[in-house]
C-alpha cells in the first residue's frame, strides 16, 4: 500500500516563473493538505481540499493555488516565484476531513534562483 | 490564531541520556497535540498525539509527552536515547475544525554514540 506520493522530488525555478507540485494521497484518503517548510522552520500550512474545493487556507497569498482531481491527488500551483518560496513542500492526506489519521509525503523541494 | 514554542532549537546528547523538548503552545480552547518525527531525508512521522483523557501519552519508540493545561505544555521526554533518535523534532497543535496544523520550529537532536 503506497504512502502519500508526490512529484517530483526536486525542482529548480527561476524568479517569476510558475510552478506546479503534485500529490497522490494515501489509499483511501480523500483530503490533502499542502505545508511549505522553509529551512530550519517547521512546515506551516498552506490550504486543504476535499471534494475538489478548498476548505481552509492559511496566511499564504493567491500566488498560491490548488486543485483537487476526482481521484483524490492534488495539484499546488505557485505563480511568479519569489526567492523566499524556495522550502521543502509537504502534502498530508486523510480520510476525511478529520486529524486523526493524517499522513504525510516526503516532499518536493523546490529551489528558486 | 494559535502559536507553537520549542524552546530547544538544537540538542546534542549522548546515548542513553535521558531528553526531555519542551513545547508550549498558546491557544486558550480544546486542542489535539502531537509531536512529530523527521529523520533525514524522511517523511514526517507521528509519534504520540494528544486528543483527551490520560495527560500521560505514550508513543512509539519509547517516546512520551505530557499534557499540562494550566502551561500550555506539550513536552516531549526519553528516559534513554539512542544513536538512532538522531533526527529533528517538531510538536503541533490542533485547535478547532478541519485538520490544519500549527507547527513549531523544531528541534534538531543529535545523539552521540
Amino acid at each position: 500500500d503506497a504512502g502519500v506520493t508526490q512529484s517530483p522530488t526536486h525542482l529548480i525555478k527561476t524568479r517569476g516563473q510558475q510552478v506546479t507540485l503534485r500529490c497522490s494521497p494515501k489509499s483511501g484518503h480523500d483530503t490533502v493538505s499542502w505545508y511549505q517548510q522553509a529551512l530550519g522552520q517547521g512546515p506551516q500550512f498552506i490550504f486543504q481540499y476535499y471534494e475538489e474545493e478548498e476548505r481552509q487556507r492559511g496566511n499564504f497569498p493567491d500566488r498560491f493555488s490548488g486543485h483537487q482531481f476526482p481521484n483524490y491527488s492534488s495539484e499546488l500551483n505557485v505563480n511568479a516565484l519569489l526567492l523566499g518560496d524556495s522550502a521543502l513542500y509537504l502534502c498530508a492526506s486523510s480520510p476525511g476531513t478529520g486529524i486523526e489519521k493524517l499522513f504525510f509525503g516526503s516532499g518536493t523541494q523546490l529551489s528558486v534562483l | 490564531a494559535q502559536s507553537v514554542s520549542q524552546h530547544n532549537h538544537h540538542v546534542i546528547l549522548s546515548e542513553a541520556a535521558s531528553l526531555e523538548l519542551g513545547c508550549n503552545y498558546s491557544y486558550g480552547g480544546t486542542v489535539n497535540l502531537f509531536w512529530y518525527v523527521q529523520y533525514p531525508g524522511q517523511h514526517l512521522q507521528l509519534l504520540l498525539k494528544y486528543f483527551s483523557g490520560d495527560p500521560l501519552v505514550k508513543g512509539i519508540k519509547g517516546f512520551e509527552a505530557e499534557f499540562i493545561k494550566s502551561k500550555f505544555s506539550f513536552n516531549l521526554r526519553k528516559p534513554s536515547v539512542q544513536w538512532s533518535d538522531t533526527a529533528e523534532y517538531f510538536c503541533a497543535v490542533n485547535a478547532g475544525a478541519g485538520n490544519m496544523l500549527t507547527f513549531g520550529g523544531g528541534t534538531r537532536l543529535m545523539v552521540k554514540p
